[in-house]
């Protein structure tokens, strides 16, 4: 079975902080690994990573992949209040495209 | 551009009664995934659905629950004879066509079910 693990739970930091937020995994098939932002509604997706070693970037945002190792980070640089919420992993592994999540990270930025 | 929408946003249901959950895809989504998010639980996979067919419903509890998907209108997920333990925030997501793998699944915001 699938399995995906997050660390930590949760974090507090202050704004301008650089924060690296940890999902570790195990799966059958490797297909996919996914970052989500959960607010107060939908998990908005950030980023999708297949293949290890590619980093992936969105302004302050950006990701990694070592299948070797099976794990991810995202890291956020420069924090703002915005930025508070819970980071969700996510995996699929091949022949099935249902999305297994980790149990989140819940970030807390403070001014 | 109109992202998932789901109906109602909130669900209030007395113990026994039915709920039905509505999720419209975003516009060139032909595929709906249904997820549960317990409190303090993560996502849970419900249901894999493209238009008329049930792809994968291996995380369907095996009674009261169903889903469909019809050719018109929205995905609905039937909850017959709620119980308290179903209060849960139910998230459809939807997606495109897979290429080369990639299945990126766009969440719409949830209905939160109250089982009173």
């Amino acid at each position: 079975e699938d399995k995906v693990v997050q660390s930590p739970l949760s974090l507090v930091v202050h704004e301008g902080d650089t924060v690296t937020l940890n999902c570790s995994y195990e799966v059958t098939n490797f297909r996919s690994l996914l970052w989500y932002k959960q607010e107060k509604k939908a998990p908005t997706f950030l980023f999708m990573l297949t293949s290890s070693g590619i980093e992936k970037k969105s302004g302050r945002l950006s990701s990694i992949l070592d299948k070797k190792e099976l794990f991810s980070i995202l890291n956020i640089t420069a924090t703002q209040t915005g930025d508070s919420a819970i980071y969700l992993c996510a995996l699929s592994g091949a022949g099935s495209y249902q999305l297994t999540f980790g149990k989140g990270t819940k970030l807390s930025v403070i001014p | 551009n109109a992202g998932v929408m789901q109906n109602p946003r909130h669900l209030v249901r007395r113990r026994g009664q039915e709920a039905r959950l509505r999720c419209s895809p975003m516009k060139g989504h032909s595929h709906v995934y249904w997820y549960r998010q317990l409190p303090e639980e993560g996502l849970k996979f419900m249901v894999y659905l493209q238009k008329e067919n049930i792809i994968d419903e291996s995380g369907m509890p095996k009674e009261r629950f169903s889903a469909e998907f019809p050719k018109e209108g929205p995905s609905i997920l039937r909850i017959q004879q709620v119980v308290r333990g179903d209060s849960a925030a139910y998230f459809c997501a939807s997606s495109p066509p897979a290429v080369n793998g990639r299945n990126e699944q766009f969440f719409g915001p949830g209905t939160r079910l109250t089982v009173l």
